[in-house]
């Protein structure tokens, strides 16, 4: 069965921390790892990783996949509180499926 | 560009009854799918379609159906609603064939069945 683990769960951090979100996947077929990240309503997409050992930037936002240890982290540096959602990565399967994992909430208090 | 949109983005249903949820994309995409998220369980993969005409279930399917008769529209419908259905429900869909593409997303529908 498909399984995406995120840790941690939940996390709250001061503005101007560094933090590190965490995905592991066990997904057939697997073609890709897709982070999404969600406000108040529909998830937006951050980055899309297929190949193992690329980093992926944008601004503080940054990604790398694992292919060989099957998992991927985001890291987002110099927080700020519009950072605070939910942050969802997504094993993208044959037959063009996202298996998402259960996000994990983060949260930057001023 | 409208990108994906459902319809209604609220409803409250009493137990048993029925009703559908739309969801339009102008994308051309063929993909298209409906997820539910609740409370620390992500999204949870309904149904889903690789084109028109074609459905398949995902990891919940059961209480739910699906048509896709036209390209743009996926349509999610509950026939005898419980309140297990209570539920936030996107809609996504995604370009066929690209490595490269992400899925887009509705605004999503809030439905509370009571």
């Amino acid at each position: 069965e498909d399984k995406v683990v995120q840790s941690p769960l939940s996390l709250v951090v001061h503005e101007g921390d560094t933090v590190t979100l965490n995905c592991s996947y066990e997904v057939t077929n697997f073609r890709s790892l897709l982070w999404y990240k969600q406000e108040k309503k529909a998830p937006t997409f951050l980055f899309m990783l297929t190949s193992s050992g690329i980093e992926k930037k944008s601004g503080r936002l940054s990604s790398i996949l694992d292919k060989k240890e099957l998992f991927s982290i985001l890291n987002i540096t110099a927080t700020q509180t519009g950072d605070s959602a939910v942050y969802l990565c997504a094993g993208h399967k044959g037959a063009q499926k996202l298996v998402f994992g259960q996000g994990t909430r983060l949260t930057i208090n001023p | 560009n409208a990108g994906v949109t459902q319809t209604p983005k609220f409803r409250v249903l009493k137990t048993g009854q029925s009703m559908t949820l739309l969801c339009a994309q102008d994308m051309n995409h063929e993909y298209m799918y409906w997820y539910r998220q609740d409370p620390g369980m992500g999204l949870r993969l309904i149904h889903y379609s690789v084109g028109e005409g074609t459905t398949a279930k995902g990891e919940v399917p059961d209480g739910y159906n699906v048509s896709r008769l036209k390209k743009q529209n996926f349509l999610l419908g509950l026939e005898s609603a419980a309140p297990s259905q209570t539920s936030v429900y996107f809609c996504a869909s995604w370009e066929a064939g690209g490595p490269n593409t992400e899925a887009f997303f509705g605004q999503g529908t809030r439905l509370t069945v009571v």
